[in-house]
């Protein structure tokens, strides 16, 4: 039982290269999401999926494209990369079909640097 | 929308001490209040949570207030640990439909020998 499962676990882009993230559980949960961290600014959401099949925008979503290709798996796609997009992304994972206000289950963490 | 605001930023206390970190939330909505940790370079995780229908949630030496009327919550640790050293995180949402889990931006907690 791995949990969340984020790849890469670092990337270098240059400003203008496009780049997906990928994101799966093996929990059957049935919400994930997408969180950008900077320093001083805690966690921000930018995409979510309550249930499979629907995703809606999050706090921060500019910028970026989410696929919820089946339960197990949400990416999330740069289409073309700004500086602005250095950050530490998180994937998370919730049990509740549109789950904000159930416990979270974050993956490892993807560190994105853009140069 | 929901606005989280946790104090102190950063926190440090000699291990055995206790530590205290404050959130305040805006939307009198919100009811459920959960608490992340996240160590240096890992992933957040949460360590306990709470719901508006109670005060007070405790967990060994964690625990977590809720003052409703007030609109703050606060997380409590006891006879602190060096393996308590980390970021810990607030967060604030309810159960509409178009609610989101809205983050504070964290306390770095350092505990010393």
């Amino acid at each position: 039982n791995a949990g969340v499962t984020q790849t890469p676990k670092f990337q270098v882009l240059k400003t203008g290269q496009s780049m997906t993230l990928q994101c799966a559980q093996d929990m059957n949960h049935n919400s994930m999401y997408w969180y950008r961290q900077d320093p001083g600014m805690g966690l921000r959401l930018i995409y979510y999926s309550a249930s499979e099949g629907t995703t809606d925008k999050g706090e921060v979503p500019n910028g970026y494209n989410v696929s919820r290709l089946n339960k197990r798996e949400f990416s999330l796609r740069l289409e073309s990369a700004a500086p602005s997009q250095t950050s530490v992304y998180f994937c998370a994972s919730s049990e509740r079909a549109g789950g904000h206000n159930s416990p979270l289950h974050f993956g490892n963490g993807t560190r994105l640097t853009v140069t | 929308g929901e606005n989280v605001e946790q104090h102190p930023s950063t926190l440090s206390v000699q291990e055995g001490d206790s530590a205290v970190i404050k959130c305040t939330y805006s939307d009198s909505a919100s009811n459920y209040f959960p608490w992340y940790k996240q160590e240096l370079g890992k992933r957040p995780q949460l360590i306990i949570d709470i719901r508006s229908n109670v005060g007070e949630k405790k967990d060994q030496r964690i625990a977590v207030t809720l003052n409703k009327t007030a609109k703050h919550f606060s997380l409590h640790i006891t006879e602190t640990q060096p393996e308590d050293s980390a970021v810990y995180f607030c967060a604030a949402s309810n159960t509409g439909t178009a609610s989101k889990l809205t983050f504070g931006t964290g306390t770095r907690l350092q505990v010393t020998l």
